[in-house]
């Protein structure tokens, strides 16, 4: 079955450097790839996604690459900051509305 | 514009027991999808609804669980007759349209004794 595989399930940075998580996915006709951070007792936040005809996306310290041949997709967070320390979850499409997360990993930004 | 709502935030039940949670959609939005989440996991996919359709039940266990989206109120999602692997995190997500972003609620803590 489809499944989305997302590594590491735990990373520890200092603050200021830089994050990176991984995922891959097995759909080959994904085609909706979204980033959700969730803290403590609250529900997945949306704070990037990408489609498929597109490789790289940014919002200000954040960004997505995606690598469809592949079927790779990364988070890379730069200037980590405190307030970034929560667990983080990708997901890609199956069909037109239905998402399959990865197991999430957990951000620790050291002060 | 306020997200999406969903209450009870936290809701105990014996097994055996009824569990009814509610989902308030975003403004505008007609879409419902909700999401069981255990502990350390991700989420899972349970059912699609728009108003007064069940849409894919796909992941939604057959027995004892069942989802609805009337044309007033709530979505709401039930488990009848709970054990204790139905404990969970679930959450309850809408979308102005299929094929659009998810923006998921604070998700309801169901926890069986």
């Amino acid at each position: 079955g489809e499944n989305v595989e997302q590594h590491p399930s735990t990373l520890s940075v200092q603050e200021g450097d830089s994050a990176v998580i991984k995922c891959t996915y097995s759909d080959s006709a994904s085609n909706y790839f979204p980033w959700y951070k969730q803290e403590l007792g609250k529900g997945p936040q949306l704070i990037i996604d990408i489609r498929s005809n597109v490789g790289e996306k940014k919002d200000q310290r954040i960004a997505v690459t995606l690598n469809k041949t592949a079927k790779h997709f990364s988070l890379h967070i730069t200037e980590t900051q405190p307030e970034d320390s929560a667990v983080y979850f990708c997901a890609a499409s199956i069909g037109s509305y239905k998402l399959i997360f990865g197991s999430g990993t957990r951000l620790l930004v050291r002060p | 514009n306020a997200g999406v709502m969903q209450n009870p935030r936290h809701l105990v039940r014996r097994r055996g027991q009824e569990a009814r949670l509610r989902c308030s959609p975003m403004k505008g939005h007609s879409h419902v999808y909700w999401y069981r989440q255990l502990p350390e996991e991700g989420l899972k996919f349970m059912v699609y609804l728009q108003k007064e359709n069940i849409i894919d039940e796909s992941g939604m266990p057959k027995e004892r669980f069942s989802a609805e989206f009337p044309k007033e109120g709530p979505s709401i999602l039930r488990i009848q007759q709970v054990v204790r692997g139905d404990s969970a995190a679930y959450f309850c997500a809408s979308s102005p349209s299929q094929d659009e972003k998810l923006f998921f609620g604070s998700g309801t803590q169901l926890s069986v004794l």
